[in-house]
């Protein structure tokens, strides 16, 4: 499968604890994005990355998300002391370049997503 | 700041009508429009793409419009089939911005 891979598919957590969600984009694709959805709502952006450097963070992510891409490839997304209201899927997708470039560039590719349930 | 809001919220249709989703944006300074499908629980496919420059994009039954001086934007379905229920998002790309911005989705339903 060469699309964009997200792991877990569901997640279910206690409040309080940490997890972390792993991103594989399509290779070769330089950047990455990460979105929250709630249910009934269109995707928000919570940050994204060109190459290994995040260029860009939401006010949505507040000090307990972090989120890193080491080498360029596959980004990992935490979330420390989860609230419930951190219950939401999260979506990754990747770009080969900038979007608006004119070209296949521009298109956004999305995984599947990670179902996070916090109890 | 960029808004993006879709009308109706959700829709439900018996199969073989012709449907029209609307989507609205508040600011027209925009590279492009994209609408996508979303099955639930599941990620997004890229259904069509509009450039700024572009009146319409057509792909089998999908038409998508973009009237980008009036911030609006509509997905024509012609003869729907039930295998076309699900949320329709539409996304904007603006100028100096490198992220799209999402409307809230029309859920539509199509009834055998």
């Amino acid at each position: 499968d060469t699309g964009v891979s997200q792991d877990p598919r569901h997640k279910i957590t206690k409040r309080g604890q940490n997890v972390t969600f792993r991103c594989d984009p399509i290779s070769e694709h330089n950047r990455l994005y990460w979105y929250r959805q709630t249910l009934g709502q269109g995707p928000e952006f919570l940050t994204y990355f060109q190459n290994e450097a995040q260029l860009e963070k939401s006010r949505l992510l507040s000090d307990r998300f972090s989120a890193e891409r080491p080498k360029g490839s596959f980004s990992t997304l935490e979330i420390q002391r989860t609230e419930q209201g951190d219950s939401a899927m999260y979506l990754c997708a990747s770009s080969l370049g900038r979007l608006g470039q004119g070209t296949t560039n521009e298109k956004l590719f999305f995984g599947s997503g990670t179902q996070l349930s916090v109890l | 700041k960029q808004e993006v809001t879709q009308i109706p919220a959700a829709l439900s249709v018996p199969e073989g009508e012709n449907l029209v989703l609307n989507c609205s944006f508040t600011d027209s300074a925009i590279y492009n429009l994209q609408w996508f499908r979303q099955d639930p629980g599941k990620g997004l496919t890229s259904l069509l793409l509009i450039q700024s420059s572009q009146r319409e994009q057509t792909s089998g039954r999908l038409n998508a419009s973009l009237d980008k001086s009036s911030g609006r934007s509509t997905l024509y379905i012609a003869a729907s089939q039930p295998g076309d229920s699900a949320t329709y998002l539409c996304a904007v790309l603006s100028y100096n911005t490198d992220k799209l911005i999402f409307g809230t989705g029309t859920r539509l339903q199509v009834f055998p």
